[in-house]
Protein backbone atom coordinates (compact mmCIF):
# COMPACT_ATOMS: atom_id res chain seq x y z
CA UNK A 1 0.00 0.00 0.00
CA UNK A 2 1.62 3.22 -1.16
CA UNK A 3 1.76 5.76 1.72
CA UNK A 4 1.22 9.62 2.09
CA UNK A 5 2.76 11.29 -0.76
CA UNK A 6 3.63 14.92 -0.37
CA UNK A 7 5.86 17.61 -2.82
CA UNK A 8 7.86 19.34 -3.18
CA UNK A 9 10.55 17.71 -0.42
CA UNK A 10 12.26 20.70 0.40
CA UNK A 11 11.15 24.83 -0.83
CA UNK A 12 13.22 28.25 -0.39
CA UNK A 13 11.85 31.19 -0.64
CA UNK A 14 12.12 34.74 0.37
CA UNK A 15 9.60 36.49 2.14
CA UNK A 16 6.44 38.10 0.59
CA UNK A 17 6.93 35.48 -2.34
CA UNK A 18 3.64 32.69 -2.53
CA UNK A 19 4.51 29.09 -2.56
CA UNK A 20 2.15 25.83 -2.72
CA UNK A 21 2.33 22.19 -1.55
CA UNK A 22 0.82 18.92 -3.11
CA UNK A 23 -0.52 16.26 -0.37
CA UNK A 24 -1.64 12.51 -2.17
CA UNK A 25 -3.55 10.46 0.60
CA UNK A 26 -3.65 7.27 1.28
CA UNK A 27 -5.98 5.47 -1.28
CA UNK A 28 -9.68 5.60 0.22
CA UNK A 29 -8.54 7.46 3.06
CA UNK A 30 -11.45 10.16 3.49
CA UNK A 31 -10.10 12.02 6.67
CA UNK A 32 -6.46 14.71 5.19
CA UNK A 33 -4.96 17.00 7.55
CA UNK A 34 -2.12 19.26 7.26
CA UNK A 35 0.12 19.77 9.79
CA UNK A 36 2.84 22.92 10.19
CA UNK A 37 5.81 21.54 12.50
CA UNK A 38 8.08 24.76 13.53
CA UNK A 39 11.33 23.47 14.62
CA UNK A 40 11.86 22.16 17.82
CA UNK A 41 7.99 21.69 18.46
CA UNK A 42 5.49 19.00 17.87
CA UNK A 43 3.10 18.91 14.84
CA UNK A 44 0.60 21.57 14.99
CA UNK A 45 -2.95 21.17 13.24
CA UNK A 46 -3.50 23.97 10.75
CA UNK A 47 -6.58 22.39 8.46
CA UNK A 48 -9.03 19.00 8.56
CA UNK A 49 -10.97 17.85 5.65
CA UNK A 50 -13.34 15.43 5.33
CA UNK A 51 -13.95 14.36 1.74
CA UNK A 52 -13.89 17.73 0.22
CA UNK A 53 -15.39 19.58 3.08
CA UNK A 54 -13.78 21.25 5.86
CA UNK A 55 -13.98 19.89 9.40
CA UNK A 56 -11.52 22.06 10.69
CA UNK A 57 -9.41 24.83 10.70
CA UNK A 58 -9.47 27.08 13.82
CA UNK A 59 -5.51 27.49 13.50
CA UNK A 60 -5.20 28.08 10.05
CA UNK A 61 -3.94 31.68 9.39
CA UNK A 62 -6.58 32.32 7.39
CA UNK A 63 -5.04 36.19 6.10
CA UNK A 64 -1.97 33.99 4.10
CA UNK A 65 -2.59 30.85 4.17
CA UNK A 66 -5.57 28.33 1.93
CA UNK A 67 -5.94 24.83 1.78
CA UNK A 68 -8.37 23.15 -0.92
CA UNK A 69 -8.95 19.54 -1.59
CA UNK A 70 -10.81 18.58 -4.92
CA UNK A 71 -12.65 15.82 -5.36
CA UNK A 72 -12.24 14.28 -1.99
CA UNK A 73 -8.55 12.90 -3.12
CA UNK A 74 -5.41 15.27 -3.11
CA UNK A 75 -4.99 18.77 -1.52
CA UNK A 76 -2.86 22.14 -1.81
CA UNK A 77 -1.96 24.36 0.80
CA UNK A 78 -0.71 27.67 -0.23
CA UNK A 79 1.11 30.91 1.41
CA UNK A 80 0.76 34.08 -0.28
CA UNK A 81 2.34 36.13 0.72
CA UNK A 82 5.25 34.15 3.32
CA UNK A 83 6.54 35.35 6.19
CA UNK A 84 9.98 34.46 8.10
CA UNK A 85 7.95 32.70 10.72
CA UNK A 86 6.29 30.09 8.21
CA UNK A 87 9.63 28.74 7.73
CA UNK A 88 9.08 25.07 9.26
CA UNK A 89 8.19 21.62 7.91
CA UNK A 90 4.39 20.74 6.48
CA UNK A 91 3.11 17.47 7.20
CA UNK A 92 0.16 16.11 5.72
CA UNK A 93 -1.45 12.76 7.13
CA UNK A 94 -4.41 10.87 6.36
CA UNK A 95 -6.92 8.59 7.39
CA UNK A 96 -9.96 5.95 7.19
CA UNK A 97 -13.16 6.80 8.16
CA UNK A 98 -14.22 3.56 9.32
CA UNK A 99 -11.55 2.76 11.02
CA UNK A 100 -12.24 3.44 15.05
CA UNK A 101 -9.59 4.68 16.30
CA UNK A 102 -8.65 6.96 13.55
CA UNK A 103 -4.63 6.39 13.16
CA UNK A 104 -3.46 9.12 11.28
CA UNK A 105 -0.80 8.32 8.79
CA UNK A 106 2.14 10.92 7.84
CA UNK A 107 3.59 11.90 4.91
CA UNK A 108 7.45 12.51 4.92
CA UNK A 109 6.83 16.47 5.04
CA UNK A 110 7.52 19.74 2.64
CA UNK A 111 10.26 21.61 4.57
CA UNK A 112 9.98 25.38 3.88
CA UNK A 113 12.49 28.26 4.52
CA UNK A 114 11.65 32.00 4.17
CA UNK A 115 14.55 34.13 3.53
CA UNK B 1 -6.86 24.74 26.77
CA UNK B 2 -5.25 21.17 26.31
CA UNK B 3 -1.29 21.23 26.74
CA UNK B 4 0.95 18.43 26.13
CA UNK B 5 4.64 18.15 27.21
CA UNK B 6 7.00 15.99 27.12
CA UNK B 7 10.23 16.00 29.66
CA UNK B 8 13.37 15.72 28.87
CA UNK B 9 13.89 17.53 25.71
CA UNK B 10 16.37 14.97 24.90
CA UNK B 11 18.24 11.82 25.83
CA UNK B 12 21.57 10.21 25.43
CA UNK B 13 21.95 6.55 26.85
CA UNK B 14 24.16 3.67 26.43
CA UNK B 15 22.89 0.59 24.37
CA UNK B 16 20.65 -2.08 26.57
CA UNK B 17 19.79 0.38 28.39
CA UNK B 18 16.49 0.64 29.50
CA UNK B 19 14.34 4.27 29.32
CA UNK B 20 11.47 5.97 29.95
CA UNK B 21 10.02 9.00 28.15
CA UNK B 22 7.61 10.74 29.80
CA UNK B 23 4.28 12.90 28.54
CA UNK B 24 1.81 14.97 30.74
CA UNK B 25 -1.38 16.69 29.19
CA UNK B 26 -3.48 19.13 31.43
CA UNK B 27 -6.96 17.90 30.69
CA UNK B 28 -7.83 14.23 31.39
CA UNK B 29 -10.64 14.63 29.06
CA UNK B 30 -9.34 12.57 26.28
CA UNK B 31 -9.82 10.33 23.48
CA UNK B 32 -6.76 8.23 23.34
CA UNK B 33 -3.00 8.74 23.58
CA UNK B 34 -0.66 8.12 20.84
CA UNK B 35 3.27 7.60 20.77
CA UNK B 36 4.76 8.70 17.38
CA UNK B 37 8.19 8.14 15.99
CA UNK B 38 9.63 10.69 13.94
CA UNK B 39 13.37 10.44 12.15
CA UNK B 40 15.16 13.14 10.59
CA UNK B 41 13.68 14.35 7.65
CA UNK B 42 10.65 11.96 7.37
CA UNK B 43 6.88 12.17 8.71
CA UNK B 44 5.76 10.55 12.10
CA UNK B 45 5.35 6.81 12.53
CA UNK B 46 2.87 5.79 14.71
CA UNK B 47 4.14 3.40 17.31
CA UNK B 48 1.32 2.77 20.08
CA UNK B 49 -2.30 3.95 20.64
CA UNK B 50 -4.22 3.92 23.90
CA UNK B 51 -7.39 4.24 23.89
CA UNK B 52 -9.10 6.52 27.32
CA UNK B 53 -10.49 3.11 28.72
CA UNK B 54 -6.93 1.22 28.15
CA UNK B 55 -4.19 1.50 31.31
CA UNK B 56 -1.37 0.60 28.77
CA UNK B 57 -0.58 -1.30 25.39
CA UNK B 58 2.53 -3.02 24.04
CA UNK B 59 4.01 -3.72 21.07
CA UNK B 60 7.56 -5.35 21.39
CA UNK B 61 10.00 -4.03 23.12
CA UNK B 62 7.68 -0.94 23.50
CA UNK B 63 5.00 -0.66 26.33
CA UNK B 64 3.35 2.47 26.29
CA UNK B 65 1.00 3.30 29.66
CA UNK B 66 -2.17 5.94 30.40
CA UNK B 67 -3.31 7.35 33.70
CA UNK B 68 -5.96 9.68 32.93
CA UNK B 69 -6.16 11.11 35.97
CA UNK B 70 -3.10 12.31 36.42
CA UNK B 71 -2.56 13.38 33.07
CA UNK B 72 0.46 11.01 32.24
CA UNK B 73 1.77 8.57 30.24
CA UNK B 74 5.40 6.77 29.52
CA UNK B 75 6.75 5.11 26.73
CA UNK B 76 8.86 2.21 28.48
CA UNK B 77 11.89 1.06 25.72
CA UNK B 78 13.46 -2.22 26.70
CA UNK B 79 17.02 -2.98 25.97
CA UNK B 80 17.65 0.08 23.91
CA UNK B 81 19.46 -0.33 20.24
CA UNK B 82 21.06 2.38 18.62
CA UNK B 83 18.23 2.09 16.00
CA UNK B 84 15.55 3.45 18.43
CA UNK B 85 17.96 7.06 17.91
CA UNK B 86 15.06 9.64 17.13
CA UNK B 87 12.55 11.65 18.02
CA UNK B 88 9.64 10.53 19.74
CA UNK B 89 6.05 12.50 19.66
CA UNK B 90 3.05 11.99 22.30
CA UNK B 91 -0.37 13.64 21.25
CA UNK B 92 -3.66 12.95 22.58
CA UNK B 93 -6.98 13.02 20.89
CA UNK B 94 -9.26 15.68 21.79
CA UNK B 95 -13.47 14.41 22.70
CA UNK B 96 -15.14 13.63 19.40
CA UNK B 97 -15.61 10.73 17.08
CA UNK B 98 -12.22 8.74 15.77
CA UNK B 99 -11.93 11.23 13.20
CA UNK B 100 -13.14 14.57 14.50
CA UNK B 101 -11.27 14.99 17.60
CA UNK B 102 -7.79 16.96 17.24
CA UNK B 103 -4.45 15.67 17.96
CA UNK B 104 -2.41 17.71 20.17
CA UNK B 105 1.15 17.26 20.10
CA UNK B 106 3.95 17.61 22.72
CA UNK B 107 7.20 19.13 21.78
CA UNK B 108 9.08 15.75 21.56
CA UNK B 109 11.82 14.07 23.18
CA UNK B 110 15.13 13.58 21.64
CA UNK B 111 16.11 10.39 21.79
CA UNK B 112 20.24 8.99 20.94
CA UNK B 113 21.35 5.86 22.03
CA UNK B 114 25.19 5.01 21.62
CA UNK B 115 26.31 2.22 20.79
Amino acid sequence: EAGVAQSPRYKIIEKRQSVAFWCNPISGHATLYWYQQILGQGPKLLIQFQNNGVVDDSQLPKDRFSAERLKGVDSTLKIQPAKLEDSAVYLCASSLVRQGSGIQYFGAGTRLSVL
Amino acid sequence: KQEVTQIPAALSVPEGENLVLNCSFTDSAIYNLQWFRQDPGKGLTSLLLIQSSQREQTSGRLNASLDKSSGRSTLYIAASQPGDSATYLCAVKLPGSSNTGKLIFGQGTTLQVKP
